[in-house]
Order: structure tokens, then sequence, then C-alpha cells
């Protein structure tokens, strides 16, 4: 157990719709990070935040946001969903001071869109 | 684009010793990862590189030589419970600590 929690574990829902994932980090840990994992794209990196604040965004598509909130927790925000988004999606933090900046990953919400 | 490549497959049996190579190409370098990866789970972090020569935790060792732009992965004494996919991933920049992962090798262990 990595100690990074996401909700929900399996998401099902129909094109056109819009979901929330839902992360959080470890505890202190400030930097959250969203990655999407699809059978042919492997581990894509989407965005960062560092203590509320975006730090870094992959390729992450107009129709996708994301925020962290005070409490450090953090929502990425799918809408318009197409079939093309069905994938695991993984939230992953580190501590901000930890050696070489760690990664720990939860356990991902999978998303099936019909 | 960064280009990070792994084999895609392995096999290997269980008592042996396997190497998986990460070859990379990328706009920056901060430090190099693996991950281990069961199928459906989280990565969990194994190892990691920022300067050249071996790091040695357990049954498993990490290579790095930034000259080359390559790694290797070392699983010794495999047992069942190693086989997975293992994630190789580079950090670019000291700045936003992101990663860009390789397609991952998918390791078999046999008995």
């Amino acid at each position: 157990d990595s100690g990074v929690t996401q909700t929900p574990k399996h998401l099902i829902t129909a094109t056109g719709q819009r979901v929330t994932l839902r992360c959080s980090p470890r505890s202190g840990d400030l930097s959250v990070y969203w990655y999407q994992q699809s059978l042919d794209q492997g581990l894509q990196f989407l965005i960062q935040y560092y203590n509320g604040e975006e730090r870094a965004k992959g390729n992450i598509l107009e129709r996708f946001s994301a925020q962290q909130f005070p409490d450090l927790h953090s929502e990425l925000n799918l809408s318009s969903l197409e079939l093309g988004d069905s994938a695991l999606y993984f939230c992953a933090s580190s501590d901000g001071g930890g050696r070489g900046e760690t990664q720990y990953f939860g356990p991902g919400t999978r998303l099936l869109v019909l | 684009g960064q280009n990070i490549d792994q084999p895609t497959e392995m096999t290997a049996t269980e008592g042996a010793i396997v190497q998986i190579n990460c070859t990379y190409q990328t706009s920056g370098f901060n430090g190099l990862f693996w991950y281990q990866q069961h199928a459906g789970e989280a990565p969990t972090f194994l190892s990691y590189n920022v300067l050249d020569g071996l790091e040695e935790k357990g049954r498993f060792s990490s290579f790095l030589s930034r000259s080359k732009g390559y790694s290797y992965l070392l699983l010794k004494e495999l047992q069942m419970k190693d086989s997975a996919s293992y994630l190789c991933a580079v950090r670019l920049t000291a700045n936003d600590y992101k990663l860009s992962f390789g397609a991952g090798t998918t390791v078999t262990v046999r008995a």
C-alpha cells in the first residue's frame, strides 16, 4: 500500500458524459501527478500540481482538467468522453524533498466509456 | 518526442537471472527510475539512478551509463511473483519531476 488513495476504483459511463476522479496523496506529500495508461500507449503523463499550483503539463487533452485543493487532494475532470478515453488513470504523489523525488502511485481508476 | 526503448517481453526460469535493458534519447535527463507493475495494479518503485554506476537493493540491481543513454535492471534469484511488467522512466528536468515512461517489459517467470 503506497498511501495514495484514489476513488472510484471502477467507472463505467457513456460517450459524451463527464466524470471526476479523485486522488488523496500520501500524508505530507505536496506534489500530485496524473497519468493515463491505455493498452496501446503505455503510461502517459497528464499533469502535475505542487501545493495547489499547476507545475507541469503533458499531453493532456483540452477536454480534461485538474485541480489541487488546499487540503492537497486532487481531482481530474474528464468531459465529453470518447471511447478512446477508456483507460486506467493513476495518480501519484511525491514529497518535494525526498531522495530522487520518488513518485508513489495510487491503485488507479479504471474508466470504461461505452 | 522522448524515446525510451525496452524489450517488449522476456521469459526466464525460476531461480535464474534476467537483465532488462533500457536505452533513452530524451530532451533532458535528471534521473532514471525503474518500476514494477503487476497486471491491473499500480506501478511500485524499485530503484533510482542519477549518477553512473550500479545500485544494489536485495535481489534487484540497477545500472546507469549517462554517456551511453543506457540503463539495465537486473533481477536475481527469480521468483514466480517477479512475473510482471517492468517500466523504465526518465525524469527530464529538475524543476517539475514529471516522468517519461518506456512501454514496459513483460517478464514471465516459468517453473
